[in-house]
């Protein structure tokens, strides 16, 4: 079956600080990796995605690269804010063939970020 | 604007209640999940349903139940067999391969 791995949390860093959120996957068929924010109180938001192997997804200063070779879908960002302090989610979705609907999507444990100033 | 509702935002349910959590969504989406959220914590898939009048278990069904009878609704009730609904709920929708979108969520409180 398929399923995603993320490292362990909570993640304490300074503003300014160098972000790395490691995810890695198992997956039959092509997935499509996305990353997932989710702040206090509300659902998730999309941040990035990328739907096939060396694409690179970014938004809001944040980027991940589908490795197909490794498996990996790590998330990164230069500089991080206080703004950024949030749970995040690395997911997976495979469209497979001969499939009209959606298919089942699967999570990570999910990571929390907290930025102090 | 396209988006997918749940209602209500806060929901109290007293012991041996059934509740009704409500999900819509106009996205045309054939795809459509529960999830329960519990205290930082990840996700647990409920229910799921690719398709209308269908539907299959997630991984903590017991205790829930669902209905699919149109392509825009999935709604999830909390049955009294549910002995710990206490929880954040979430319904997301997605298309073939595509990412999913997510409600605001449901915040249910056994009184």
């Amino acid at each position: 079956g398929n399923s995603v791995t993320q490292m362990e949390g909570p993640v304490t860093l300074s503003e300014e600080a160098f972000l790395t959120i490691n995810c890695t996957y198992t997956a039959t068929g092509y997935p499509s990796l996305f990353w997932y924010v989710q702040y206090p109180g509300e659902g998730l938001q999309l941040l990035l995605k990328a739907t096939k192997a060396d694409d690179k997804g970014s938004n809001k200063g944040f980027e991940a690269t589908y490795r197909k070779e490794t498996t990996s879908f790590h998330l990164e960002k230069g500089s991080v804010q206080v703004s950024d302090s949030a749970v995040y989610f690395c997911a997976l979705n495979v469209g497979l063939p001969g499939e009209t609907s959606g298919s089942r999507l699967t999570f990570g444990e999910g990571t929390q970020l907290t930025v102090n100033p | 604007d396209g988006g997918i509702t749940q209602s209500p935002k806060y929901l109290f349910r007293k012991e041996g209640q059934n509740v009704t959590l409500s999900c819509e969504q106009n996205l045309n989406h054939d795809a459509m999940y529960w999830y329960r959220q519990d205290p930082g914590q990840g996700l647990r898939l409920i229910y799921y349903s690719q398709i209308v009048n269908d539907f299959q278990k997630g991984d903590i069904a017991e205790g829930y139940s669902v209905s699919r009878e149109k392509k825009e609704s999935f709604p999830l009730t909390v049955t009294s067999a549910q002995k710990n609904p206490t929880a954040f709920y979430l319904c997301a929708s997605n298309g073939r391969g595509t990412e999913a979108f997510f409600g605001q969520g449901t915040r249910l409180t056994v009184v």
